[in-house]
């Protein structure tokens, strides 16, 4: 079965750090573009970072310098390292898989982040 | 920037009517248009890409249609499991891009 499941999440202090995992099974996570989506409470979907199959990239400049999108390719996993956190940061953030590098196929089932003190 | 502006923000509607919802991009982006439908505590799932193409396994009750900067989802006979939140996302400028802000259809 194709599926995408995230862990970490959690509550965090403004500053403070924290790293979310997707694990991924029945697909390759190297083979294929991934990307972070987050969703604020009560709000709608921002695409937040995406990395490449072939390694490269990007970020929303909202996280650009703060957040690294990384894989373990040998635990088919997708991260996300997040520093220097704010409280606007605080969302449910889903990992998926991009497929023809434009369209979300596969989404995991989040994983809440709140941003607090 | 592309933004997107989706139209109504909510929709109350009864089973069995034709809902519409609108989504209209600041610039032309040809069919670089997918829809997508997300149920309360649920991750968003897939049912239109490219503007038009129906996504496996999404009841032929939905529907998209447009291109350049206006586009259209119908869903032809509203049932009650699709209350849900529903978004447009463009894809003209990648890395993936833009969402729109969200259509929550409601049952009458």
């Amino acid at each position: 079965e194709v599926q995408l499941v995230e862990s970490g999440g959690g509550l965090v202090q403004p500053g403070g750090s924290l790293r979310l995992s997707c694990a991924a099974s029945g697909f390759t996570v190297s083979s294929n573009y991934m990307s972070w989506v987050r969703q604020a409470p009560g709000k709608g979907l921002e695409w937040v970072s995406v990395i490449y199959s072939g390694g490269s990239t990007y970020y929303a400049d909202s996280v650009k310098g703060r957040f690294t999108i990384s894989r373990h390719n040998s635990k088919n996993t997708l991260y996300l390292q997040m520093n220097s956190l704010r409280a606007e940061d605080t969302a449910v953030y889903y990992c998926a898989r991009v497929r023809f590098g434009a369209l979300f196929d596969i989404w995991g089932q989040g994983t809440m982040v709140t941003v607090s003190s | 920037d592309i933004q997107m502006t989706q139209s109504p923000s909510s929709l109350s509607a009864s089973v069995g009517d034709r809902v519409t919802i609108t989504c209209q991009a600041s610039q032309d982006i040809s069919n670089y248009l997918n829809w997508y439908q997300q149920k309360p505590g649920k991750a968003p799932k897939l049912l239109i890409y490219d503007a038009s193409n129906l996504e496996t396994g999404v009841p032929s009750r939905f529907s998209g249609s447009g291109s350049g900067t206006d586009f259209t989802f119908t869903i032809s006979s509203l049932q009650p499991e699709d209350i849900a939140t529903y978004y447009c996302q463009q894809y003209d400028n990648l890395p993936p891009g833009t969402f729109g802000q969200g259509t929550k259809l409601e049952i009458k």
